[in-house]
């Protein structure tokens, strides 16, 4: 059935590491958007992507990268260069148009540092 | 101050009772309201999602939404102890893709 998925549930960074966060969807939306958790923080935007081989910078986007290659796949690179990187990762997608549609959520991605 | 403001409780209440939870927002430009509820360690599921001012209901469910005093309320009637969650308010905006913008989200829980 449709949805989206993140991999993995937990994934831990050795200091200087780049890590990669998947998230794929099959429900055919347009956009897709990466947004962190800390606690007591709510979630804030790193990138958001509304169309294949474009994306835009959100609130948080230093120290990561996105690519968007293919309608359904939205990856999401730590890089070295973020300092504070222990949080727990969302996805989310929706449809675009005249008509805004609500997001739906992925069960997100927890990673810590070694 | 933070354009989303929510109290993050938390919130105890006995089974059967009205829950009300609460938003308020600096941003007139934002159009869309939502309301979604986290269980721990699980994505935000949502729960109402409304555009105008006024009520929305669905199930034990009411979402209200008044645009002139910038806040947003989730009522739930007859409270279970599977509704001990977080509760987040979230609204978008056309600019910036239509990312949302959250408070930091209401601890819930709901005792037998």
């Amino acid at each position: 059935d449709g949805g989206i998925t993140q991999s993995p549930k937990y994934l831990f960074r050795k200091e200087g590491q780049n890590v990669t966060l998947s998230c794929e969807q099959n429900l055919n939306h347009d956009a897709m958007y990466w947004y962190r958790q800390d606690p007591g923080q709510g979630l804030r935007l790193i990138y958001y992507s509304q169309i294949v081989n474009d994306f835009q910078k959100g609130d948080i986007a230093e120290g990561y990268s996105v690519s968007r290659e293919k309608k359904e796949s939205f990856p999401l690179t730590v890089t070295s260069a973020q300092k504070n990187p222990t949080a727990f990762y969302l996805c989310a997608s929706t449809v675009t148009g005249a008509s805004n549609q609500p997001q739906h959520f992925g069960d997100g991605t927890r990673l810590s540092i070694l | 101050q933070k354009e989303v403001e929510q109290d993050p409780g938390p919130l105890s209440v006995p089974e059967g009772a009205i829950v009300s939870l609460n938003c308020t927002y600096s941003n007139s430009a934002f159009q869309y309201f939502m309301w979604y509820r986290q269980y721990s360690r699980k994505g935000p599921e949502l729960l109402m999602y409304t555009y105008s001012s006024g009520n929305k209901e669905d199930g034990r469910f009411t979402a209200q939404v008044d645009k002139s005093s910038k806040y947003i309320s989730l009522f739930i009637r007859d409270s279970q102890p599977s509704d001990s969650a977080t509760y987040l308010c979230a609204m978008s905006r056309i600019l910036s893709g239509y990312a949302l913008n959250f408070g930091k989200g209401t601890s819930l829980l709901v005792t037998p």
